[in-house]
């Protein structure tokens, strides 16, 4: 079973940043914070991760708390394309990459 | 590069019927896997494999077998088809087989109803 709890839907309104939250309480040194997303059915796309230190790449930011017990993708101007359900996954870093997908948050974007 | 190509998009099948999933990658990866997502959930792993002739089970792999013989191509095979099996089905690959892992590419999805 997935280890991360994320609510099941949120809404932003477009050009508004778009803020994403997830806990992983139990998260072990060792685990990365990765952020993948899934549009209407497609394959899932992959997005961002970290381990300890906040992370920015050309789709969005991850910040992690100090504790690591929790996180926040922020989608800085989302857009109707942003429509999606995001899924916060935890992943031990020597895992042959067995990704364990919760159920996600449903973002709206509306406009 | 075609990244991730799956076949067929769309299948329907009767029960007892079997069939293979065809998922092939382009990039040279090392990591390749099944998923099945049902409606409403997250994707949970069938089948993954490290390499070229390494096969591992994952979460729920019982009605489905898989192989590995070279690094492009990693077959689903449904052995007798059962309409819980009605699904969509993801591949996916990534460099890594261990230490950190790498981005996962999914393919664009297999439907399939079992009637």
């Amino acid at each position: 079973d997935a280890k991360t709890t994320q609510p099941p839907s949120m809404d932003c309104a477009e050009g508004r940043a778009a803020n994403l939250p997830c806990n992983h309480s139990t998260i072990s040194g060792n685990e990365y914070v990765y952020w993948y997303r899934q549009i209407h059915s497609q394959g899932p796309q992959y997005i961002i991760h970290g381990l300890k230190n906040n992370e920015t790449n050309e789709m969005a930011s991850l910040i992690i708390t100090e504790d690591r017990k929790s996180s926040t993708l922020i989608l800085p101007h989302a857009t109707l394309r942003d429509t999606a359900v995001y899924y916060c996954i935890e992943l031990y870093g020597g895992s042959q990459g067995n990704l364990i997908f919760g159920k996600g948050t449903k973002l709206s974007v509306k406009p | 590069n075609a990244g991730v190509t799956q076949t067929p998009k769309f299948q329907v099948l009767k029960t007892g019927q079997s069939m293979t999933l065809q998922c092939a990658q382009d990039m040279n990866h090392e990591y390749m896997s099944w998923y099945r997502q049902d409606p409403g959930m997250g994707l949970r792993l069938i089948h993954y494999s490290v390499g070229a002739g390494i096969t591992d089970q994952g979460e729920v792999p019982n009605g489905y077998n898989v192989s590995r013989s070279t690094t492009e191509d990693f077959p689903l095979r449904l052995l007798s088809a059962a309409p819980s099996q009605t699904s969509v089905y993801f591949c996916a690959s990534s460099y890594s087989t261990g230490g950190l892992q790498e981005t996962q590419y999914f393919g664009p999805g297999t439907r399939l109803l079992v009637l």
